[in-house]
C-alpha cells in the first residue's frame, strides 16, 4: 500500500493568483494522477506525470493553467494559475496503476 | 451516457439497514474500483476487483465482468458509512486512467 499526503488540505484565493498543490507519497510510484472535483460532479483527469518527463494533459486542460512538476517518483505539484471563481474545486492527487491511492484532497475556493 | 453509471444517486437509511449501490459500466476494463469520500474530500479505496467477490469487514463488492455491472453492499450499516461511493473503472483502452461514475451520497440515520 502508499500513503499520499497532499497540502494544502483546503485555501481560500484571490482571483488572478496561484496556488501550488503538492503531493509526496510514501514510496516511489512510476505514474501519479491530478483530478479536479467540481462542486457536485465526479473527478475529472487533468494530468498525468510520469518522472522525468512532460506531465500529458487531458483535452480541456493546458500547461499553461495547469503547469505540474514531477523531479522525483515520489512527489509531485499541480500549479493552478491565475485562478478565477470557475477554478473553485478539489483537487486530487493519486498514485498506483493497481490499487488506486489518493491524497486527501485540495479543497481550492477562488473569490 | 456515461461510461460509467451509478444508482441510486442519493440513499438515505436507518441504521442497521442494509444497503445496496449498483454500478454499470459500458467499456471493456481491466479492473472495478469502488471508492469512498468523505465530507473533507479525501478518497479511500475500498475495493479493486476483477472477477467475484470480495469481502471486507461489513462491505462486499461483487463484479459481473458479462453484465458488465457490479454492487457494493454494506451491512448493519452505521451512520459512521455515511459518505459518498464513487464507482470507478480502469479502461482497457486510455492508458491505465480510471473512468469515474458520478457517485452515490448514502446517508445513515441513527
Amino acid at each position: 500500500s502508499a500513503v499520499i499526503s497532499q497540502k494544502p488540505s483546503r485555501d481560500i484565493c484571490q482571483r488572478g493568483t496561484s496556488l501550488t498543490i503538492q503531493c509526496q507519497v510514501d514510496s516511489q510510484v512510476t505514474m501519479m494522477f491530478w483530478y479536479r472535483q467540481q462542486p457536485g460532479q465526479s473527478l475529472t483527469l487533468i494530468a498525468t506525470a510520469n518522472q522525468g518527463s512532460e506531465a500529458t494533459y487531458e483535452s480541456g486542460f493546458v500547461i499553461d493553467k495547469f503547469p505540474i512538476s514531477r523531479p522525483n517518483l515520489t512527489f509531485s505539484t499541480l500549479t493552478v494559475s491565475n485562478m478565477s471563481p470557475e477554478d473553485s474545486s478539489i483537487y486530487l492527487c493519486s498514485a498506483g496503476t493497481e490499487v488506486a491511492f489518493f491524497g486527501q484532497g485540495t479543497r481550492l475556493t477562488v473569490v | 451516457k456515461n461510461e460509467v453509471e451509478q444508482s441510486p444517486q442519493n440513499l438515505t437509511a436507518q441504521e442497521g439497514e442494509f444497503i445496496t449501490i449498483n454500478c454499470s459500466y459500458s467499456v471493456g476494463i481491466s479492473a472495478l474500483h469502488w471508492l469512498q469520500q468523505h465530507p473533507g474530500g479525501g478518497i479511500v479505496s475500498l475495493f479493486m476487483l476483477s472477477s467475484g467477490k470480495k469481502k471486507h469487514g461489513r462491505l462486499i463488492a461483487t463484479i459481473n465482468i458479462q453484465e458488465k455491472h457490479s454492487s457494493l453492499h454494506i451491512t448493519a450499516s452505521h451512520p459512521r458509512d455515511s459518505a459518498v461511493y464513487i464507482c470507478a473503472v480502469r479502461s482497457l483502452q486510455g492508458a491505465q486512467k480510471l473512468v469515474f461514475g458520478q457517485g452515490t451520497r448514502l446517508t445513515i440515520n441513527p
